[in-house]
């Protein structure tokens, strides 16, 4: 069964840092690629970023692109999104999500995480 | 940047067909996916490259997609489909976008 599991999700400072981890069980993780979307509260999805299987493509939202950090370690079958100078905005619920076994990141996300919230408030 | 466009709302009736939108500049020269979120859950992947149904997905799920507007449709409609839908494409300017969502509110 596949599993995502999101943490390191909380209350932060505004232009404090978070590290959010992404634990994958059940199938080889090192053959997918793999995103992180957001949901603010009581609004839409946004896509915040996407990285391929092995780390050669990877691509950001313009809203986190210079703050956010995008990787994976194959190893530990575990994605992360480190995101420095945090902003209210930066607000949501935070999911992990898998992609395909192309080479790009360019496929539907096929499973999610349960998501974990980030809250930026003084 | 590349914009998708869903309306806000769809209400139907159960047993009918619900139809939900999702407008793009030549939308139909991209692939398509369909996501359903039911409140407090995470999304679910309901349609894939514009018509394509992951295992699980009821039949009745459907998709198209052609010129400028791609369409989710549900057929006979129940009340468990009652949730938010939302549209999304690879747009190699903007990356991948998503529309701003649908709820569906089944009467």
């Amino acid at each position: 069964e596949v599993q995502l599991v999101e943490s390191g999700g909380g209350l932060v400072k505004p232009g404090g840092s978070l590290r959010l981890s992404c634990a994958a069980s059940g199938f080889t993780f090192s053959s997918y690629s793999m995103n992180w979307v957001r949901q603010a509260p009581g609004k839409g999805l946004e896509w915040v970023s996407s990285i391929s299987s092995s780390s050669s493509y990877i691509y950001y939202a313009d809203s986190v692109k210079g703050r956010f950090t995008i990787s994976r370690d194959n190893a530990k079958n575990s994605l992360y999104l480190q995101m420095n100078s945090l902003r209210a905005e930066d607000t949501a619920v935070y999911y992990c999500a898998r992609g395909g076994t192309t080479t790009t990141v360019v496929t539907p996300f096929d499973y999610w995480g349960q998501g974990t919230l980030v809250t930026v408030s003084s | 940047s590349y914009v998708l466009t869903q309306p806000p709302s769809v209400s139907v009736a159960p047993g009918k067909t619900a139809r939900i939108t999702c407008g793009g500049n030549n939308i139909g020269s991209k692939s398509v996916h369909w996501y359903q979120q039911k409140p407090g859950q995470a999304p679910v992947l309901v349609i894939y490259y514009d018509s394509d149904r992951p295992s699980g997905i009821p039949e009745r799920f459907s998709g198209s997609n052609s010129g400028n507007t791609a369409t989710l449709t549900i057929s006979r409609v129940e009340a468990g489909d009652e949730a938010d839908y939302y549209c999304q494409v690879w747009d190699s300017s903007s990356d991948w976008v998503f529309g701003g969502g649908t709820k569906l509110t089944v009467l």
